[in-house]
C-alpha cells in the first residue's frame, strides 16, 4: 500500500522568499507522485507529476519538485514566493498498476508581505 | 468541456436523512471516484469506479453507497446522515489509458460542502 507523510502543516513564507514544501513516500516499488494545490474554497488543481521520466519535474506556477529514490522524497519548491501562492498543498501518490490516489494531510502556505 | 461538476455546492441534512451527491464528467474517463476533505487529513477515498457498472471500496466507504450505470456519471448516497459525515466532498475522474504522460492524473470537481446537524 501507498502512503504519504507532509512534514509541517503550516508554512509561513515571505514574499519573494523560498517556498520548500515537503514530502516522504512509503512504496514497495517507485510510484507515481503528484503535488496538487488548493485554493480558498475551490477544488484540487494539479501542479506537477513525477512518471518516471526525468527526476526534476516542473510544474506550473513556477513550481517544481525533484524525486529521489533513496530518499523517498518528492519535495515541491518555488525560488520566490508570491503572495498569490498563498493555498493548501497536497502530495499524493498512486502505484503504477493502480489509480487509487493516497494523499497526504496538507501543507497550508500562508505568504507575509 | 465542463471537466467535472458536482452538484449540489451547499448541503444542509438533519441526521438520518438520506441524500445524494451528484458528480458527472464529459471527459469520457473511465475511472471515477469519491473523496471527502477533513481538516488535518488529506483527502480520503470513499469509493471509485473502473467503468459502468463496476464500483469498489476505498478507504472509508460504511454509510455511503455509489452506482455507475453510465460512464458519464457517479453519484454518491447517503443512506443516513450522522454528524460524523459532516465534509467537504469531492469527485474525480481518469483516463484508465497510460498514454505518454497519462499517469491515470485525476481532475477534480469543485466540491460540496455537507453540513449534518
Amino acid at each position: 500500500a501507498q502512503s504519504v507523510t507532509q512534514l509541517g502543516s503550516h508554512v509561513s513564507v515571505s514574499e519573494g522568499a523560498l517556498v520548500l514544501l515537503r514530502c516522504n513516500y512509503s512504496s514497495s516499488v517507485p510510484p507515481y507522485l503528484f503535488w496538487y494545490v488548493q485554493y480558498p474554497n475551490q477544488g484540487l488543481q494539479l501542479l506537477l507529476k513525477y512518471t518516471s521520466a526525468a527526476t526534476l519535474v516542473k510544474g506550473i506556477n513556477g513550481f517544481e519538485a525533484e524525486f529521489k529514490k533513496s530518499e523517498t522524497s518528492f519535495h515541491l519548491t518555488k525560488p520566490s514566493a508570491h503572495m498569490s501562492d498563498a493555498a493548501e498543498y497536497f502530495c499524493a501518490v498512486s502505484a503504477r498498476s493502480d489509480y487509487k490516489l493516497s494523499f497526504g494531510a496538507g501543507t497550508t502556505v500562508t505568504v507575509r508581505a | 468541456n465542463a471537466g467535472v461538476t458536482q452538484t449540489p455546492k451547499f448541503q444542509v441534512l438533519k441526521t438520518g436523512q438520506s441524500m445524494t451527491l451528484q458528480c458527472a464528467q464529459d471527459m469520457n474517463h473511465e475511472y471515477m471516484s469519491w473523496y471527502r476533505q477533513d481538516p488535518g487529513m488529506g483527502l480520503r477515498l470513499i469509493h471509485y469506479s473502473v467503468g459502468a457498472g463496476i464500483t469498489d471500496q476505498g478507504e472509508v466507504p460504511n454509510g455511503y453507497n455509489v452506482s455507475r450505470s453510465t460512464t458519464e456519471d457517479f453519484p454518491l448516497r447517503l443512506l443516513s446522515a450522522a454528524p460524523s459525515q459532516t465534509s467537504v466532498y469531492f469527485c474525480a475522474s481518469s483516463s484508465t489509458l497510460l498514454a505518454s504522460g497519462n499517469s491515470y492524473e485525476q481532475y477534480f470537481g469543485p466540491g460540496t460542502r455537507l453540513t449534518v446537524t
